[in-house]
């Protein structure tokens, strides 16, 4: 069974520092990466995927992530961090192999709140 | 602009009562998917159709249906079994039979009991 975990249920950074939300990833096959953002009484908005090639992958809103392999982790960051970036962050996995039987199920971790004060 | 609406965006239901919440989507994707969200447990798979007039149970299916007449469209009903269905219900499409796609995701429409 595949799973993802995410450590914090909450970060705090202050604005303009560097941020770091954690994830760790457990999955048969390949992994197929990706975070999302979601604000208050909203849906989850796509930040950025991880299927193959450069670990480090750069996505919407100057966030990027840093796959590794040894480590089973795909860890979200952001260099500079902005108030309107305080918002419910998941961490998901999905087998790279094509299963069947609807096999190829999103797993989502249980998500990070992140907070950016000023 | 293709998206995904969902409504209603609240929904109140009564002991005993069945409710139905509406997914529609125009971005042309096979695959459709309804979520459960509730606080610190992250989403949770409950139904998802992989092409129309064919569905599959999620991991909490027990207390819900769900139907795929159209492409377009995937509905939720959540039966007097769910003994629990206040949470977050979030719709989500994705290109069918590529796992490498991301989902998308409607507004959601949260459910509460009377």
């Amino acid at each position: 069974a595949q799973s993802v975990a995410q450590p914090e249920d909450q970060v705090n950074v202050a604005e303009g520092n560097p941020l770091t939300v954690k994830c760790t990833y457990s999955v048969s096959g390949n992994p197929y990466l990706f975070w999302y953002v979601q604000y208050p009484n909203r849906g989850l908005q796509f930040l950025l995927k991880y299927i193959t090639g450069d670990n480090l992958v750069k996505g919407s809103y100057g966030f990027e992530a840093e796959f590794n392999k040894s480590q089973t982790s795909f860890h979200l960051k952001k260099p500079s961090a902005l108030v309107s970036d305080s918002a419910l962050y998941f961490c998901a996995v999905r087998d790279g192999r094509i299963l069947t039987g609807g096999g190829n199920k999103l797993t989502f971790g249980t998500g990070t709140q992140l907070k950016v004060e000023l | 602009d293709g998206g995904i609406t969902q409504s209603p965006k609240y929904l109140f239901r009564k002991e005993g009562q069945n409710v139905t919440l509406s997914c529609e989507q125009n971005l042309n994707h096979d695959a459709m998917y309804w979520y459960r969200q509730d606080p610190g447990q992250g989403l949770r798979l409950i139904y998802y159709s992989q092409i129309v007039n064919d569905f599959q149970k999620g991991d909490i299916a027990e207390g819900y249906s769900v139907s795929r007449e159209k492409k377009e469209s995937f509905p939720l009903t959540v039966t007097s079994a769910q003994k629990n269905p206040t949470a977050f219900y979030l719709c989500a499409s994705s290109i069918g039979g590529r796992p490498n796609q991301p989902q998308h995701f409607g507004d959601g429409t949260r459910l509460s009991i009377l």
